[in-house]
């Protein structure tokens, strides 16, 4: 069990340009889980998957943005037309039903500087 | 809708001193409320939990944390400050349907030697 990775950990995209990240989540886990955090604010939820399936989506989560978890494994998070205001740390984390509550793991994110 | 409120966004102790950081949450059913802690650069790791089971919750590197339902708070606490404490904290409810957690705006903790 390697925890929840993230890659790129850093990424600098000019205004305009598409970006992708990745999350590996722990591998028995089914659930996953996308949240934003902005500087001096708390992560705020983005989406979520169960297994393949995305099951909620936030507000926050514009037209520019789409996730997907293909065969429910790990999942990608893409914002196309990046924008100065999408400058921020994407947070993956995952958990499994079957521990409840207790499973609930973060990765250490992937920090997005749009210039 | 539930929220959390972080009602310090700095506390400032010397080490060995006590540790108190607030926090409120706003819900329309017994929540189940988290601290998480995050160094900087680095994801957010979980200190402790309280899901309806003792009001009285222990985590790791000993914090602990009360549910006052009548306060509508969950305080964390640690006895005695250590400059390894220093960190960014936030609190957080959680939702009975699919686990989405609402976080606090945070409480940076520095610690003086």
């Amino acid at each position: 069990d390697t925890g929840v990775s993230q890659n790129p950990r850093h990424k600098i995209t000019k205004r305009g340009q598409n970006v992708t990240f990745r999350c590996d989540p722990i591998s028995e886990h089914n659930r996953l889980y996308w949240y934003r955090q902005t500087l001096g604010q708390g992560p705020e939820f983005l989406t979520y998957f169960q297994n393949e399936a995305q099951l909620e989506k936030s507000r926050l989560l514009s037209d520019r943005f789409s996730a997907e978890r293909p065969k429910g494994s790990f999942s990608t998070l893409e914002i196309q037309r990046t924008e100065q205001g999408d400058s921020a740390m994407y947070l993956c984390a995952s958990s499994g039903t079957d521990r409840g509550f207790a499973g609930y793991t973060f990765g250490s994110g992937t920090r997005l500087t749009v210039v | 809708a539930q929220s959390v409120t972080q009602l310090d966004s700095h506390v400032s102790v010397s080490e060995g001193t006590p540790v108190l950081l607030r926090c409120n949450y706003s819900s329309s059913y017994s929540p189940s409320l988290f601290w998480y802690v995050q160094h900087p650069n680095k994801g957010l790791q979980l200190l402790l939990k309280y899901t309806s089971a003792a009001t009285l919750v222990k985590g790791i590197n000993g914090f602990e944390a009360e549910f006052k339902k009548s306060e509508t708070s969950f305080h964390l606490t640690k006895p005695s400050a250590h400059m390894s404490d220093a960190a960014e904290y936030f609190c957080a409810s959680m939702n009975t349907g699919f686990q989405k957690l609402v976080f606090g705006t945070g409480t940076r903790l520095l610690v003086s030697p």
